[in-house]
């Protein structure tokens, strides 16, 4: 139990559906982050939100659409995603936007068909 | 674009010895250091972090920067079987939210 929970652990989508990831901090904590995880490849930043606010969007495609309405709740909107979207998308938080450490959840295993 | 370079491995030890594991990193003005390490199916979970130079120990676990080199390792000492899994290099400087990963090095102890 690492304090940061994400549901759904597994999503199955097809590519004209439309589903959303959610992920819980009970930390306290005031940034969130979200990841992603491919095969043989190194985290890659998404999104990150201090106080509610976006901070950082590296370059995500708009077919992901984060929303984070309060500092302790973080969705990852998802529509008309492609194959190679297919991977493990990882919620993250930290105490601060200097963000010293990071608590990841266990992530949500996504497989677009 | 920063960078954060790893061994992929596997690095493959016999129980009991010691396991060292090595990280690159290209921006000069990274302050953070980190290591975490994930099972398969699991997220990554934080080992230790450094902040200065020279050698930082938890138990088994030694961290050791060397920001002239641009270099940090983690040596895990009297390795275990249940330390096998895949070691994460992580850095970060004071401006941005952002750290930047590494591949990750898979280490695989023998019993």
């Amino acid at each position: 139990e690492t304090g940061v929970t994400q549901t759904p652990r597994h999503l199955v989508m097809g590519m004209t559906n439309k589903k959303s990831l959610k992920c819980e901090q009970h930390l306290g904590h005031n940034a969130m982050y979200w990841y992603k995880q491919s095969a043989k490849k190194p985290l890659e930043l998404m999104f990150v939100y201090s106080l509610e606010e976006r901070v950082e969007n590296n370059s995500v495609p708009s077919r992901f659409s984060p929303e984070c309405p309060n500092s302790s709740h973080l969705f990852l909107h998802l529509h008309t995603l492609q194959p190679e979207d297919s991977a493990l998308y990882l919620c993250a938080s930290s105490p601060d936007s200097a963000g010293n450490t990071i608590y990841f959840g266990e992530g949500s295993w996504l497989t677009v068909v | 674009q920063k960078e954060v370079e790893q061994n992929s491995g596997p690095l493959s030890v016999p129980e009991g010895a010691i396991a060292s594991l090595n990280c690159t990193y290209s921006d000069r003005g990274s302050q953070s250091f980190f290591w975490y390490r994930q099972y398969s199916g699991k997220s990554p979970e934080l080992i230790m972090f450094i902040y200065s130079n020279g050698d930082k120990e938890d138990g088994r676990f030694t961290a050791q920067l060397n920001k002239a080199s641009q270099y940090v390792s983690l040596l895990i000492r009297d390795s275990q079987p249940s330390d096998s899994a895949t070691y994460l290099c992580a850095v970060k400087d004071n401006y941005g939210q952002n750290f930047v990963f590494g591949p990750g090095t898979r280490l695989s102890v023998l019993p």
